[in-house]
This record gives structure tokens, sequence and C-alpha cells, in this order.
């Protein structure tokens, strides 16, 4: 499948395959990490969160890795569909009542 | 359950003139954020409650920018008088109280000022 080693704005995969999309974070310190999807004209929609004290969270056809050493996120998307396309946002956040920061965004584009 | 609503959902105005904007978050949920999103960026949080409190309001622009959640449930976002640079899309999110909730987030009202 199509990946990303460091943070690129684009991203276009064919139908059926794997993305992953990868995300720098910044505050060594952040313990609660989130994916979120974002349509065009939508608000950002959550897909999965992961804490800090595992590196590997699955969801349907998602997965989330977390890598603290390198302070590095990333999401695994299996199988990936058209309705896929949007784009996809990271976020961070330190500790409870503390805000949560949004990373750059990834585009994904997926033909058929 | 029902999503965090927001209105308008569009909304013109001239430079100089006042705006609003309404959210309902979803049930229950204590939290309550506003968050500003620039065409092509991420979302920047504008302030955050915890019900009724403003507890996080250090990136509003307090000089034109005000809010308020009375009652702890909807809020309001106001801007007077509004500046060419205002235009953006303005999301609310709402989130249980807790230190690992996610937030969710509205649709957005798509600002343009002229």
């Amino acid at each position: 499948g199509e990946s990303v080693g460091l943070h690129l704005p684009t991203l276009s995969v064919q139908e059926g395959d794997n993305s992953i999309i990868n995300c720098a974070y910044s505050n060594s310190a952040s313990d609660y990490f989130i994916w979120y999807k974002q349509e065009s004209g939508k608000g950002p929609q959550f897909i999965i969160d992961i804490r800090s004290n595992m590196d590997k969270r699955q969801g349907q056809r998602v997965t989330v890795l977390l890598n603290k050493t390198v302070k590095h996120l990333s999401l695994q998307i299996a199988a990936t569909q058209p309705g896929d396309s949007a784009v996809y946002f990271c976020a961070e956040k330190e500790e409870a009542g503390t805000a949560l920061i949004f990373g750059k965004g990834t585009t994904l584009s997926v033909s058929s | 359950e029902a999503g965090v609503v927001q209105s308008p959902r569009y909304k013109i105005i001239e430079k100089k003139q006042p705006v609003a904007f309404w959210c309902n978050p979803i049930s229950g949920h204590n939290t309550l954020y506003w968050y500003l999103q620039n065409l092509g960026q991420g979302p920047e949080l504008l302030i955050r409650y915890e019900n009724e409190e403003a507890v996080d309001d250090s990136q509003l622009p307090k000089d034109r920018f005000s809010a308020e959640r009375l009652k702890g449930v909807d809020s309001t976002l106001k801007i007077q008088p509004a500046e060419l640079g205002d235009s953006a899309v303005y999301l609310c999110a709402s989130s249980r109280q807790g230190r690992n909730s996610p937030l969710h987030f509205g649709n957005g009202t798509r600002l343009t000022v002229t």
C-alpha cells in the first residue's frame, strides 16, 4: 500500500490499497492522541484515539500506531474506499485541562 | 445521540458589522469548545468551557470576540466588529468531562466578511 514517511499534504491511492498517513507531534508531554477525518463542508469526525500507554490500537479498517520515542503517529486504513477520500488530521493533548492541538492535515484521494 | 448543532451554516457580512454564532452541544457533554479553522489548516482553539465557566480563553481576541455559555448548555460566539481577516469556519465541539474524552464537532459556520 501507499505510505508517507514524513508528513505530506496529499496522498493518492487506488481503491482497495492500504493507506498510511503519518503525523509528527510536537509535545513530548502529550499523552492522548486522536485522528479525525474531515470531508468538504463538514466538521472533523472522530475516527480513533490512543493513549500514550499504548503503541497500537485497532478499529474497523483503521489502525493507529504511536511511537513516543520519535514522537510519531500514523493512521493505517485497510482496503481504502472512495468514501475514505477526505482530509485527515492528527491531534494531541497534553493532559486533562489542556486543549486539543491539531497537526497539519493530509488530503487522501482514492481513485476507483 | 444527536450531534453538535451549529447555526447558521453560512454567514456573509460586511466588515465592521457584528455577527453571532450559536452552538448546541451533545446532551451530557459538559465541556464545550469554539475552534477557528482557516482554509487548508487544522482547527485552532479559541475558547473552552467547563459547564458555564470559560477555563481557557487565552487565544480569544478579546478586543472583538466574546463568548458565553449561559446555563452551561448552549453557547454563542460573537464578533464585533468583524474584520476581513475573520473570514473562516467557526467550529463548535463538545466532550464529556474527563482526562481522555474525544471531541465531537459540529459542521461549523462559514463566515465571509466582505
